[in-house]
């Protein structure tokens, strides 16, 4: 399968740990986005990358937060001292610079 | 502040009819919009999508309708087909697709046999 892929699908966490999420865009893709989706609601931007620059970070992407996409490949979401309201779908989706977003499954996320 | 609007949260059509979803945008910025599908525990999948240049884009059963004065578009599905039954969401961006989307809240389609 050479679609979008994250890891891992579901994580439990108690309310201060962190956790780190991962995303292997499509391979012809340069450029990389985070997205968060609560229940009810669609998805909202987090921050994206080209290559392995970070262009932009939403507000939403508060300092607990925190984005790598090393050589430009695969990508990392980390979320320090988390919190019940970090509970949410985080999905990543890739394109490459002329076409529509490929978004991957999602990682389910619940802070206890 | 909601850029992009879905006004019905759900939507049931029967099996055979055509089924509207309705979008609408409040930044005239946006110029690329596009439709994506999204099953349970799965990521969207796109659709179909439109540039601002033009007012419809068609692709087999679905056809997007783009109303720039009114920032208004929608999607009709015909014949709407019980694998159609998902939730639809419309999302916006202002250079050509390829910056962050802005999406709406999302149409939860049913389409009954």
């Amino acid at each position: 399968d050479t679609g979008v892929s994250q890891d891992p699908r579901h994580k439990i966490t108690k309310r201060g740990q962190n956790v780190t999420f991962r995303c292997d865009p499509i391979s012809e893709h340069n450029r990389l986005y985070w997205y968060r989706q609560t229940l009810g609601q669609g998805p909202e931007f987090l921050t994206y990358f080209q290559n392995e620059a970070q262009l932009e970070k939403s507000r939403l992407l508060s300092d607990r937060f925190s984005a790598e996409r090393p050589k430009g490949s695969f990508s990392t979401l980390e979320i320090q001292r988390t919190e019940q309201g970090d509970s949410a779908m985080y999905l990543c989706a890739s394109s490459w610079y002329e076409g529509e977003q490929f978004f991957g499954p999602g990682t389910r996320l619940t802070v206890l | 502040d909601q850029q992009v609007k879905q006004n019905s949260p759900s939507l049931s059509v029967q099996e055979g009819r055509i089924s509207i979803l309705n979008c609408d945008y409040t930044n005239s910025m946006f110029d690329y919009f596009l439709w994506y599908k999204k099953y349970p525990a799965e990521g969207p999948t796109f659709l179909i999508s439109i540039s601002s240049i033009k007012d419809k884009n068609e692709d087999g059963r679905f056809t997007v309708f783009l109303n720039k004065s009114a920032k208004h578009l929608s999607l009709h599905i015909v014949p709407s087909q019980p694998g159609d039954s998902a939730v639809y969401f419309c999302a916006a961006s202002a250079q050509s697709g390829n910056e962050k989307l802005t999406f709406g809240t999302g149409t939860r389609l049913t389409i009954i046999p």
